[in-house]
Formats: C-alpha cells, sequence, structure tokens
C-alpha cells in the first residue's frame, strides 16, 4: 500500500517563481527523502531529513517535517526549467530496511 | 564509481518468451532493490537482498517472477513466461549500509511485451 502521497499531482509554473509540493504518510518513519525523476531516467537522491528533524536545506531545495501531522514539504526556489521533473517522496518501512514511494509530482517549469 | 548498471536498457519480446534484466550495484553497497514502475501503478518494490541473501519478495508478483543475487556485484531478475502486462520499466537501486538511506538508481529497463 502507498505510505507517502504526493500534493498536487501535477504543478506548472513560470521560470523563476517557487514550486513547493507536499506529501503525507501514514506510519511512523525513521526518515523521508525526497527523488527526482527526470524523464525517461532514473531517480535521483535530493534529500534526507530524519524524524527528530523539522528543516532542512541544500541549495535551492528546502524540505520540512511535520511528524504531528505526518506530512513534509518541498520547496524549490527561484525555479529553472532544468527542474522540469517528476518528484517523489519516499518513507522508510521501519523495521525493514526499504522506502515505499508515493506516486510523485510532475512539476514542469515553463521559460 | 560508474553508479549502478543496468542491462539491457530496451527491450522487447513477445509474450511467452523468457527474459533475463541485469544489474551491477555500485561497489560496497550492501543492499540492492528492484523496482517496477508503470503509469497506472507508480514504483513498486519487487525485491531486495542485504549481502546477497534475498530479504523480503513479498512485492514479486507472482510466480512467473524470479530474482538472483549469485554474488555482491551481480544480480538478474527473470520473467518466464513474459506477458504483456509485464511491460514496464524496471529499476534496480543499491544502497551502502542501511536499506532505508539513500538509494541509487540506475538508468532503468524498458520493457515492452507484445
Amino acid at each position: 500500500s502507498q505510505q507517502g502521497e504526493e500534493d498536487p499531482q501535477a504543478l506548472s509554473i513560470q521560470e523563476g517563481e517557487n514550486a513547493t509540493m507536499n506529501c503525507s504518510y501514514k506510519t511512523s518513519i525513521n526518515n523521508l527523502q525526497w527523488y527526482r525523476q527526470n524523464s525517461g531516467r532514473g531517480l535521483v537522491h535530493l534529500i534526507l531529513i530524519r524524524s527528530n528533524e523539522r528543516e532542512k536545506h541544500s541549495g535551492r531545495l528546502r524540505v520540512t517535517l511535520d511528524t504531528s501531522k505526518k506530512s513534509s514539504s518541498l520547496l524549490i526556489t527561484a525555479s529553472r526549467a532544468a527542474d522540469t521533473a517528476s518528484y517523489f517522496c519516499a518513507t522508510d518501512q521501519a523495521p525493514a530496511q526499504k522506502l515505499v514511494f508515493g506516486q510523485g509530482t510532475r512539476l514542469t517549469i515553463n521559460p | 564509481d560508474a553508479g549502478v548498471i543496468q542491462s539491457p536498457r530496451h527491450e522487447v519480446t513477445e509474450m511467452g518468451q523468457e527474459v533475463t534484466l541485469r544489474c551491477k550495484p555500485i561497489s560496497g553497497h550492501d543492499y540492492l532493490f528492484w523496482y517496477r514502475q508503470t503509469m497506472m501503478r507508480g514504483l513498486e518494490l519487487l525485491i531486495y537482498f542485504n549481502n546477497n541473501v534475498p530479504i523480503d519478495d513479498s512485492g514479486m508478483p507472482e510466480d512467473r517472477f524470479s530474482a538472483k543475487m549469485p554474488n555482491a556485484s551481480f544480480s538478474t531478475l527473470k520473467i518466464q513466461p513474459s506477458e504483456p502486462r509485464d511491460s514496464a520499466v524496471y529499476f534496480c537501486a543499491s544502497s551502502f549500509r542501511e536499506g532505508r538511506d539513500e538509494q541509487y538508481f540506475g538508468p532503468g529497463t524498458r520493457l515492452t511485451v507484445t
């Protein structure tokens, strides 16, 4: 069953704007991760946030985690055409050593 | 490191044929995962290995699917016989010490069964 659910399913914005994607999950987690997938490619890890962290930054990426609401958000600031991709959240399934991926948000950056 | 390597990148086969997908994980990684991605079902975990031992194959759809990892640098996913509904992109991924930490994905094998 799906653990992470992304929202929205698709997002289209103008270059330079900020993009925000959300992820909700159902059970307790140790960590939550975000991945990017360009068309026709494999997934690429972007950032990992642990359950005892509330916010994390990596370049133009900002991830927040609210364990009380079982939700996370990924913010991409000053978007670029190259950010066009699908973005997936993934949660661990402790104690099992595996991840469950959501259905993803398809982000389109218009020049 | 070259990253996770998968072959072939594309495979077109007829229904009933045997299909073998191959994966070479990143050297030193203890975990290897096989995923299947379709538009309808998204990214599904099929099976994962730890130190070459299958740990969880609950995602393998049926007996037509089998996976092996004879050594730390090689794994196969076999479908026999193949069916049109097996058409999908199959990804292999590996991770270092913890399966639930960062995973490194290969480029995938696009399988089409006609």
